[in-house]
């Protein structure tokens, strides 16, 4: 099956800092990562898509410069949080597509001080 | 807006006993609906998937029942397993670059 892998698993900063989660597709090539963030107890929720060679899309309210997204090749995408707060500590998670149907990443607790 | 929503927020099933999880959706364009499972801590793992030009798909002990009449989804496990405890989601796909929306979820606890 797709496997999709992310690093690091886990990540504690201190406010301020600036924090690069990597999402790479392991046995194939994915044009197009999605970026999700989950607080506990609710839903995946969507930030952006993540396009390779051109500019990231992202939903209505997500600050494009805080989450620097990069999808520099078709098996890597990464996603920077900037200026971290402690109001960005959540569960990131990314996927890759394979036609349609999604599969997503181990997913990155960040933790922020 | 448009959304997809579950009914249960939380399902307790014996251990041996079949689950059903539902799932509402809203937006009557959507083709292509996928269940997801999510255990503590991970990322969500793909269980199952069904189109709009179905209406029912069977796995290994999960099978996906499609209503598209009353616009529902559910998902049943078959002889559920202390293993199945988890939270699942159903996405659905409107055909937008492959974007997905995803229900609130619904946990499954499985007691002995």
């Amino acid at each position: 099956g797709a496997v999709v892998s992310q690093h690091p698993s886990w990540v504690i900063c201190k406010s301020g800092t600036s924090v690069k989660i990597e999402c790479r597709s392991l046995d194939f090539q994915a044009t197009t990562m999605f970026w999700y963030r989950q607080f506990p107890k609710q839903s995946l929720m969507l930030m952006a898509t993540s396009n390779e060679g051109s500019k990231a899309t992202y939903e209505q309210g997500v600050e494009k410069d805080k989450f620097l997204i990069n999808h520099a090749s078709l098996t890597l995408s990464t996603l920077t949080v900037t200026s971290a707060h402690p109001e960005d500590s959540s569960f990131y998670i990314c996927s890759a597509s394979v036609g349609e149907t999604q599969y997503f990443g181990p997913g990155t607790r960040l933790l922020v001080l | 807006g448009e959304s997809v929503g579950l009914h249960l927020p939380t399902l307790s099933v014996q251990e041996g006993d079949n689950s059903i999880i539902n799932c509402a959706y809203s937006n009557s364009a959507s083709d292509y609906f996928i269940w997801y499972k999510q255990e503590s801590g991970k990322g969500p793992q793909f269980i199952i998937d069904i189109r709009s030009n179905m209406d029912k798909r069977q796995g290994q002990r999960v099978t996906v029942l499609l209503n598209k009449t009353v616009k529902h989804l559910s998902l049943q496990i078959a002889a559920t397993q202390p293993g199945d405890s988890a939270v699942y989601f159903c996405a659905e796909n409107t055909g937008t670059a492959s974007k997905l929306t995803f229900g609130t979820g619904t946990r499954l606890q499985v007691t002995l």
